[in-house]
């Protein structure tokens, strides 16, 4: 059964700093993974969707990696604002016959102005 | 951008009522999904929905969740007899295109109270 995991719960920065967010998985038979940001009282807006067979993608600011073979990925904010505080999420989706997704708890980001 | 929208944004019932939430996935997304999210914990997986059938379920979809598309555009799950334990945010979710690797869109949920 996979076990998705986001360490720190928490994490709070200046505006302007570089951040790394974490994800770890355990099963590694996955067809992607998707980080999601999810502001209060809201639903989840997808960020970027990396294919297993990809490295990293990026979009904007957002970078992410991955690293399948030892189970991580990391989403990289460069130069934060304030309007970048949330819960990021991570989630992989399964292979053939097993294809939700299975979501971290999550990293709940705090951009001090 | 197109989106999912969900309806009602906020459900308030009584323990043993039905309660059906709704949603209008985007139009041309062929895979459907249900999610959940008790507060302060994971968001989980119920059901996802493809060809007018259920693909996958979990174990927490028991006999007393449904899922339906009466009309080609909506997409409804109903909890027949509520608990106090279905207290949480129902996320209604679609992906496009046949292709597995497509990502997911959510909606902004339902927040379901049930007392």
């Amino acid at each position: 059964k996979q076990e998705v995991t986001q360490i720190p719960a928490a994490l709070s920065v200046p505006e302007g700093e570089n951040l790394v967010l974490n994800c770890s998985f355990t099963d590694s038979a996955i067809y992607n993974l998707q980080w999601f940001r999810q502001d209060p009282g809201k639903g989840l807006t997808s960020l970027l969707l990396i294919q297993s067979s990809q490295r990293e993608q990026t979009s904007g600011r957002l970078n992410a990696s991955l690293d399948k073979s030892s189970g991580r990925s990391t989403l990289y904010i460069a130069a934060s604002q304030p309007g970048d505080s949330a819960t990021y999420l991570c989630a992989t989706k399964g292979t053939f016959g097993n294809e939700k997704l299975t979501f971290g708890t999550g990293t709940r980001l705090t951009i001090i102005p | 951008e197109p989106e999912v929208t969900q309806t009602p944004s906020h459900q308030v019932t009584q323990m043993g009522q039905e309660v059906i939430l709704r949603c209008v996935p985007i139009s041309n997304h062929l895979y459907f999904y249900w999610y959940r999210q008790i507060l302060g914990q994971k968001v989980e997986f119920l059901v996802s929905f493809y060809n007018n059938e259920i693909s996958e379920k979990s174990e927490i979809f028991d006999d007393q969740f449904s899922v339906e598309r009466p009309d080609g555009s909506n997409f409804t799950l109903k909890i027949r007899s509520t608990k106090l334990e279905d207290s949480a945010m129902y996320f209604c979710a679609s992906s496009g295109q046949g292709t597995i690797n497509s990502p997911l869109h959510f909606g902004n949920g339902t927040r379901l109270t049930v007392t």
